[in-house]
C-alpha cells in the first residue's frame, strides 16, 4: 500500500528565506511523484510532479522538488520565500500519472516579514 | 472549457438527510475520483471510476454511493447525512489511455457541514 509522511505539519519562514517542506512516500514500485498547493478556502493547484528522468524537477511559482529514491523522499524546495506562499502544500504517490493519489496530511506554510 | 465543475459550493445539512453532490468535467476524462478533506487529514480517496459503468471504493467509502452512467458525470450521494461527513469534498478527473502522464484535475471543491 502506498502512504506519504508529511513530518512538519506547520512552518513559519520570512520573507526572503529559503523553504525546504519535507515528504517522505512509502511504495513498491516506482513511484509517481506530485506536490499541490492550496490556498485558504480555495482547491488545489499542482505546483510540478515526478515520473521519471531527471531527479531534480522544476514546477511553477518558482518551486523545485528533488527526488531521491535512496532516502524514499520527495522535498520540496524554493530559494526565496514570498508572502503570496503561504498556502498548504500536499505531498502526493500515485501508481501511476493519472490514477488516484495518496495524500500526505498537509504542511501549513506561514510567512513572516 | 470548465474543467472539472462541482455542484453545490457549499451546502448545509440536518442528520439523517440525503443529497447528492455533482461533479461533471468536460475534458472526456475516463478517470474520475472523489476526495474529502478533513483538517489535518490531507485528502482521503472516497470512490473512483475508471469508465462509465465502472467504480471501486477508495479508503474511505462507508456512507457514499456512487455511480457512473455517462462519462462527464460521476454524483457523490450521502443517504443519510452524518456529523462525521461534515468536510469539503473534491472531485478530481484525469485522461486514462495513452496518457499516464496527465495528472489529474481537481474541481474547486463542496463543503458539506452536517448539522
Amino acid at each position: 500500500a502506498q502512504s506519504v509522511t508529511q513530518p512538519d505539519i506547520h512552518i513559519t519562514v520570512s520573507e526572503g528565506a529559503s523553504l525546504e517542506l519535507r515528504c517522505n512516500y512509502s511504495y513498491g514500485a516506482t513511484p509517481y511523484l506530485f506536490w499541490y498547493v492550496q490556498s485558504p478556502g480555495q482547491g488545489l493547484q499542482l505546483l510540478l510532479k515526478y515520473f521519471s528522468g531527471d531527479t531534480l524537477v522544476q514546477g511553477i511559482k518558482g518551486f523545485e522538488a528533488e527526488f531521491k529514491r535512496s532516502q524514499s523522499s520527495f522535498n520540496l524546495r524554493k530559494p526565496s520565500v514570498h508572502w503570496s506562499d503561504a498556502a498548504e502544500y500536499f505531498c502526493a504517490v500515485g501508481k501511476s500519472g493519472n490514477t488516484p493519489l495518496v495524500f500526505g496530511k498537509g504542511t501549513r506554510l506561514s510567512v513572516i516579514a | 472549457n470548465a474543467g472539472v465543475t462541482q455542484t453545490p459550493k457549499f451546502q448545509v445539512l440536518k442528520t439523517g438527510q440525503s443529497m447528492t453532490l455533482q461533479c461533471a468535467q468536460d475534458m472526456n476524462h475516463e478517470y474520475m475520483s472523489w476526495y474529502r478533506q478533513d483538517p489535518g487529514m490531507g485528502l482521503r480517496l472516497i470512490h473512483y471510476s475508471v469508465g462509465a459503468g465502472i467504480t471501486d471504493q477508495g479508503e474511505v467509502p462507508n456512507g457514499y454511493n456512487v455511480s457512473r452512467s455517462t462519462t462527464e458525470d460521476f454524483p457523490l450521494r450521502l443517504l443519510s447525512a452524518a456529523p462525521s461527513q461534515t468536510s469539503v469534498y473534491f472531485c478530481a478527473s484525469s485522461p486514462r489511455t495513452g496518457a499516464s502522464n496527465q495528472p489529474q484535475h481537481f474541481g474547486d471543491g463542496t463543503r458539506l457541514s452536517i448539522l
